[in-house]
């Protein structure tokens, strides 16, 4: 059985950069089929896709963070990352990885499982 | 940029049906998913290419979706359904990027 596992601080200094780490177990990372992904989620309020990453490296982000975001994967730990930079009060959220299943067309694309999420809050 | 229109609530007594929409441009060309979130919990995959079920979800959770507007449609509510649910998309645009709905808060009466 997939299970994803957020990892990393849970608090971040105003205009510094959030870091956290997913790990995958029960199955690769490396697997053909799947692209692997952070979404978060701000106390109280609805989800945010941030991005997703391919085994071999590529990426999509959302285009409101791009600037922003950098995910980055590790195939030998079976782990991916994500780093914020510039960060403010906004971004305190709880942030949720997810692996991100897509078509062989890549036009269709959901989130199957979740971590369990970890917060992080931006405070000085 | 894609915009996905959920009603902010839905209240439903046990054991009858609860539907909840998403509206979005033309939503019925694309294909939409939707999660059930519990509080304190992480999402969970309800409904995928929009009318399919993970293994696990009851046959209770269905869904449909035309023109401008996706449905989900839970039959026979119970009590534990009770949780906020999210539609979600593809946009396809030149960018493209996930969509999420802002959600609804499903309550059981």
């Amino acid at each position: 059985q997939l299970q994803l596992q957020e990892s990393g601080p849970g608090l971040v200094k105003p205009s510094e950069t959030l870091s956290l780490t997913c790990t995958v177990s029960g199955g690769s990372i490396s697997s053909s089929s799947y692209y692997w992904g952070w979404i978060r989620q701000p106390p109280g309020k609805g989800l945010e896709w941030i991005g997703s990453i391919y085994y071999s490296g590529s990426t999509y982000y959302n285009p409101s963070l791009k600037s922003r975001v950098t995910i980055s994967v590790d195939t030998s730990k079976n782990q991916f990352s994500l780093k914020l930079s510039s960060v403010t009060a906004a971004d305190t959220a709880v942030y949720y990885c997810a692996r991100h299943v897509s078509d062989t067309a890549m036009v269709i694309h959901w989130f199957d499982p979740w971590g369990q999420g970890t917060l992080v809050t931006v405070s000085s | 940029s894609y915009v996905l229109t959920q009603p902010p609530s839905v209240s439903v007594a046990p054991g009858k049906t609860a539907r909840i929409t998403c509206g979005g441009n033309n939503i019925g060309s694309k294909s939409v998913h939707w999660y059930q979130q519990k509080p304190g919990q992480a999402p969970v995959l309800v409904i995928y290419y929009d009318s399919d079920r993970p293994s696990g979800i009851p046959e209770r959770f269905s869904g449909s979706n035309s023109g401008n507007t996706a449905t989900l449609t839970i039959s026979r509510v119970e009590a534990g359904d009770e949780a906020d649910y999210y539609c979600q998309v593809w946009d396809s645009s030149s960018d493209p990027y996930v969509v999420f709905g802002g959600g609804t808060k499903l309550t059981v009466l």
